[in-house]
């Protein structure tokens, strides 16, 4: 059983559409993540979830908006998406502020393509 | 949280001990020091994490200085399996916080 996975792998799509990309993990952790990975490889925090509640949120454009619907699922859909949207997104998750440990688990990535 | 400092790049002969530095100067007492790795193309995985004592598991060894300031993750017979970005990242433990990634250690491996 993958710990925590995100869908599609691969989005290829047109500048102006709206996506989302979907993440699920059965850790049975409280808090969820989004981070972005551009391609000079950088990867950076874009928002955190505890328990369905927002606690991180970078300076990301407002077409970004992140839903968690319950405490195993962050989805993230993207509205009129731009060529800058290209990336690697990585969908994670941790205990939970509580018990953190700074032990984050990571999905495999979900390749946007913005053509 | 404190800033890191890693080498770009470094190369390792497969069986061989691989030691990564990490300066972190300005580390503050309640930040620990974690250490991930990221596969090429794959999601960034947990190595090991330390306060100020060393810490062994079953991937890698840290070494943290007395003055917290510099640590080394040692990979005691590296493989070329190993061949990832490592990256060193100091943080308040227990705070909840998401982790910020740097440019980390390119490490390559060879036969």
């Amino acid at each position: 059983d993958t710990a925590v996975s995100q869908t599609p792998k691969y989005l290829v799509t047109q500048m102006g559409n709206d996506k989302s990309i979907k993440c699920e993990q059965n850790l049975g952790h409280d808090t969820m993540y989004w981070y972005k990975q551009d391609s000079k490889k950088f990867l950076k925090i874009m928002f955190s979830y505890n328990n369905k509640e927002l606690i991180i949120n970078e300076t990301v454009p407002n077409r970004f908006s992140p839903k968690s619907p319950d405490k195993a699922h962050l989805n993230l859909h993207i509205n009129s998406l731009e060529l800058g949207d290209s990336a690697v997104y990585f969908c994670a998750s941790s205990r939970g502020v509580a018990g953190d440990t700074g032990e984050l688990f990571f999905g495999e990535g979900s390749r946007l393509t913005v053509l | 949280d404190a800033k890191t400092t890693q080498p770009t790049s470094m190369d390792c002969a497969e069986g061989r001990a691989a030691n990564l530095p990490c300066n972190h100067s300005t580390i503050s007492g309640n930040e620990y020091v974690y250490w991930y790795r990221q596969i090429h193309s794959q999601g960034p995985q947990y190595i090991i994490h330390g306060l100020k004592n060393n810490e062994t598991n079953e991937m890698a060894s840290l070494i943290i200085t007395e003055d917290r300031k510099s640590s080394t993750l040692i990979l005691p017979h590296a493989t070329l399996r190993d061949t990832a970005v490592y990256y060193c990242i100091v943080r308040v433990g227990n705070s909840g916080y998401a982790l910020n990634f740097g440019k980390g250690t390119s490490l390559l491996v060879t036969p």
